[in-house]
């Protein structure tokens, strides 16, 4: 599975958006960018995917760039229960690991 | 539905003593994993299984054995613990489709090794 590369650290205001950027030019055709984040001690928690296209969920959006080398992770509303460990993964579907690297720690700030 | 859920929450134990840690997911997921989160540290997967009586060999398997003998359950042994697998670990499942494979986590087994 490609590798990311991640901001170790952000701040984000309460009620602005929180955008998390996140790199893996080594890509494959068939790989998909998965989102999790982990608050404070507990499981990490499914945020986003995709593969080309921009998605959008309850919880966040994500950018894709057309290359798909790199995409964003948007909040579009921070609060502070958003203040968490973002992890970006690239990984092929169908059972395999996910692979964690260091993450950006997110703090929404009052 | 419980989701995901992990027993013991807490564990404090003597090096060389055994344990068994123990995940149970009701959401009928093929998909289970193990996965080990030291301080500071992303997640790393330790052993994981692709259906009942199946198990494979994560990327930090030494030291550690699973079983897989009902669907929904999923047991990670250590037989003679040792201070460095002192961590918090993690259980996971996911159902996978052609389209997704996200994967659900449970809330974690503070594990001391004294």
């Amino acid at each position: 599975d490609a590798k990311t590369t991640q901001p170790t650290s952000m701040d984000c205001a309460e009620g602005r958006a929180a955008n998390l950027p996140c790199n893996h030019s080594t890509i494959s055709g068939n790989e998909y960018v998965y989102w999790y984040r982990q608050i404070h001690s507990q499981g990490p928690q499914y945020i986003i995917h995709g593969l080309k296209n921009n998605e959008t969920n309850e919880m966040a959006s994500l950018i894709i760039t057309e290359d798909r080398k790199s995409s964003t992770l948007i909040l579009p509303h921070a609060t502070l229960r958003d203040t968490a460990v973002y992890y970006c993964i690239v990984r092929r579907n169908a059972g395999n690991m996910l692979t964690f690297g260091g993450g950006t720690r997110l703090m929404v700030k009052p | 539905n419980a989701g995901v859920t992990q027993t013991p929450k807490f564990r404090v134990l003597k090096t060389g003593q055994s344990m068994t840690l123990l995940c149970a997911q009701d959401m009928n997921h093929e998909y289970m994993y193990w996965y080990r989160q030291d301080p500071g540290m992303g997640l790393r997967l330790i052993h994981y299984s692709v259906g009942e009586g199946t198990t494979a060999k994560g990327e930090v398997p030494d030291g550690y054995n699973v079983s897989r003998l009902k669907k929904q359950n999923f047991l990670l042994g250590l037989e003679s613990a040792a201070p460095s697998q002192t961590s918090v670990y993690f259980c996971a499942s996911s159902s996978w489709t052609s389209s997704t494979d996200t994967q659900y986590f449970g809330p974690g087994t503070r594990l001391t090794v004294l």
